[in-house]
């Protein structure tokens, strides 16, 4: 079945520092993929999604790639701030337009002053 | 403001009592969910609705049910509530299916006692 893994569960960096979260993906088609972000006490905000192959999706700094060759979509910032600390979810559209999403597991993202 | 609104944001039960969880929209989106957020398992998803009186299990609709009678609200009901169900449960709405993002609300956060 359709499934989508977080390698990292958690990531701990300083500020300015680089940051990749690693999403991989199984699924037959081509699914839309997501990323979310959700801030303590708060509900997960869209950051962006891409729909196909190579399609590159970014807002407020981040960015990733769809990659059908590596069934990856890494979530990719040139440099953090400690206002980026949050949970991180990748997200996966099933196909046969369900409405439905599979989210992986999150990467909570920790950025030190 | 596009926004998603949950009622109530905190709530205690005990065991077998039954809970009403509501959530509203003010986007006219067709498409709304339900979900919980436990610690490990991410998000996972219990209903879909599609419309008004147009409702789908996700996959965890085991003792739940659902009602939306007006496209801006949707709600989520544990009859007899259980230990089992303490979480966090996350509304969210959607203008279209597999390539529309989703806004979440803030939550609710029930303990079941």
């Amino acid at each position: 079945g359709d499934s989508v893994t977080q390698t990292e569960g958690q990531v701990a960096l300083s500020e300015e520092d680089f940051l990749t979260i690693h999403c991989n993906y199984s699924a037959s088609g081509y699914p839309a993929l997501f990323w979310y972000v959700q801030y303590p006490g708060e509900g997960p905000q869209f950051l962006f999604r891409a729909s196909r192959d190579k399609e590159k999706g970014s807002s407020r700094g981040f960015e990733a790639t769809y990659d059908k060759g590596t069934t990856s979509f890494h979530l990719r910032k040139a440099s953090v701030q400690e206002s980026d600390s949050a949970v991180y979810y990748c997200a996966l559209g099933i196909t046969g337009n369900t409405g439905k999403l599979i989210f992986g597991l999150g990467t909570t993202l920790q950025v030190q002053p | 403001d596009m926004k998603v609104t949950q009622m109530p944001r905190y709530l205690i039960k005990r065991m077998g009592e039954n809970v009403l969880l509501e959530c509203g929209q003010d986007m006219s989106h067709e498409t709304m969910y339900w979900y919980r957020q436990d610690p490990g398992l991410g998000l996972q998803l219990i209903y879909i609705s599609y419309d008004v009186d147009s409702n789908s299990e996700g996959d965890i609709p085991k003792g739940y049910r659902v009602s939306r009678k007006k496209r801006e609200h949707f709600s989520l009901i544990l009859d007899s509530a259980k230990t089992n169900q303490t979480s966090v449960y996350f509304c969210a709405s959607s203008p279209g299916r597999n390539y529309a993002e989703q806004f979440f609300g803030p939550g609710t956060r029930l303990t079941v006692l």
